[in-house]
């Protein structure tokens, strides 16, 4: 079946900082979303992205499905960034990956 | 507030005991998904219903099974339960099924503990 590689794994920053999260996967998909899992564990939608960009405040996400991997961007981190970031692909079923643990520290 | 709801928060229950848990899903939306969070097996589909009829399996244990009900909202039955079974269900819900335009919005989760 389809693989979904998320990177990195853990990902700590200082509150104000930029990152960069990455996912990969092994086949073409329907659908792509990003979800963020707050630390009482529900899962929130970031973006529906099965191609393109998108911008909602201080996150985007871009998909380049020629390539197969999306991007989410997060600019100017806040500690209620922290959790962990899921990429979910679809082709016949929702596939998750792994997740980026995010830490923001103040 | 994704407007998907889901019954109970949590549950507690023995081995061998069997559990069924709810979901209403967002209005207007006409399919279901149910998932499973555990910390060995990361978040994995289960089972998807689309108005009424069952539509995409994924990995969903014979013991487990669902429904979804003609106000469509779902249930997820689970029986002979085991320690391994403790995990956070996810119960999702979206207007069409899967590959077409169709974004998923998850509810809260129930955490199930088998003790």
């Amino acid at each position: 079946g389809i693989q979904v590689e998320q990177s990195p794994p853990d990902l700590i920053l200082q509150e104000g900082a930029n990152s960069t999260l990455r996912c990969n996967f092994s086949d073409s998909v329907n659908n792509l979303q990003w979800f963020h899992q707050n630390p009482w564990g529900q899962l929130i939608n970031l973006f529906y992205i099965p191609s393109g960009t998108k911008q909602n405040g201080r996150l985007s996400a871009t998909t380049v499905a020629t390539e197969r991997y999306s991007l989410l961007y997060i600019s100017s981190s806040q500690t209620t960034d922290s959790g962990v970031y899921f990429c979910a692909v679809e082709i016949n079923d929702m596939r998750f990956g792994a997740g980026t643990r995010l830490t923001v520290k103040p | 507030d994704s407007g998907v709801t889901q019954t109970p928060k949590h549950l507690i229950t023995a081995t061998g005991q069997r559990v069924t848990l709810r979901c209403s899903p967002r209005s207007g939306d006409l399919s279901v998904y149910w998932y499973q969070q555990s910390l060995d097996q990361g978040l994995q589909f289960l089972i998807q219903y689309y108005n009424g009829e069952e539509r995409a399996k994924g990995n969903i244990l014979e013991r487990f099974s669902a429904q979804q009900f003609p106000d469509l909202h779902s249930e997820l039955n689970l029986s002979s339960l085991e320690l391994g079974d403790s995990a956070l269900y996810f119960c999702a819900s979206g207007f069409q099924g899967f590959s077409s335009y169709n974004e998923q919005f998850f509810g809260p989760g129930t955490r199930l503990t088998v003790l």
